[in-house]
């Protein structure tokens, strides 16, 4: 069964410095990878995806993340961080194929300081 | 593009009433649907899929004749929480799936609030 991780529950950066979000996931084939953002009361968005290819994807937002298949990882990245970022970011783990299931990760919460 | 709306956006329902949920795709044909249920400070657990023309498959745990689920056309679906009760006061969440041969991706709606009195 998949499965995704996100260690850290909560993050707090200041706007400008740079931020690191990680990801780890249980697969046990090539996963489609995901990021979603989630501003408080509203519905997801997608930052960005991954399926094959180039392992650093680029999203919306000035957001980027890279695929590492050794460490199962997808971290997101962003290096300015602005203070309308703050907001919940979700990882999603889906299986190759139509219809795909999403296996979300618990979340972190990122919280800008001014 | 790729916009998939959520109605209403907050419901408030007295105890034992039924309440209707639709997600609609905009600008996409959505064979599929999913629906959600988010809890305060908590990742989405899905409930069902829902799949045009066909009946919906739920997760293990979610009772079907509770969150009725009917997908009439491919823009179109629909959660219905029968007999509520508060426990069933969430943040319910559908998304669509916007696949092109195998590379699916799924787009959200906004949600709707929930509150059982």
């Amino acid at each position: 069964a998949q499965s995704v991780t996100q260690p850290d529950i909560h993050i707090t950066v200041s706007e400008g410095a740079s931020l690191e979000l990680r990801c780890n996931y249980s697969y046990g084939a090539t996963p489609y990878l995901f990021w979603y953002v989630q501003s408080p009361g509203q519905g997801l968005q997608l930052l960005l995806k991954y399926f094959s290819g180039d392992t650093l994807v680029q999203g919306i937002k000035g957001f980027e993340a890279e695929f590492k298949r050794s460490q199962s990882s997808f971290n997101l990245r962003k290096p300015s961080v602005h203070w309308s970022d703050a907001a919940e970011y979700f990882c999603a783990v889906g299986s190759p194929g139509t219809a795909s299931k999403l296996t979300f990760g618990t979340g972190t919460r990122l919280q800008v300081t001014l | 593009g790729a916009v998939v709306s959520q109605h209403p956006s907050r419901v408030i329902c007295k105890s034992g009433t039924s309440v209707k949920i639709e997600c609609r795709s905009l600008d996409f044909q959505a064979t599929t649907m999913f629906w959600y249920r988010q809890f305060p400070k908590q990742s989405l657990m899905l409930m069902a899929t829902s799949n045009e023309g066909s009946k919906a498959t739920y997760e293990q745990g979610v009772e079907k004749d509770k969150f009725l689920i009917n997908h009439a056309s491919l823009t179109l679906s629909t959660l219905t929480v029968t007999s509520a009760h508060p426990e069933d006061s969430s943040f319910y969440i559908c998304s669509a799936n916007s696949g092109s041969g195998t590379t699916d991706t799924q787009y959200f709606g906004p949600g709707t609030r929930l509150t059982v009195l």
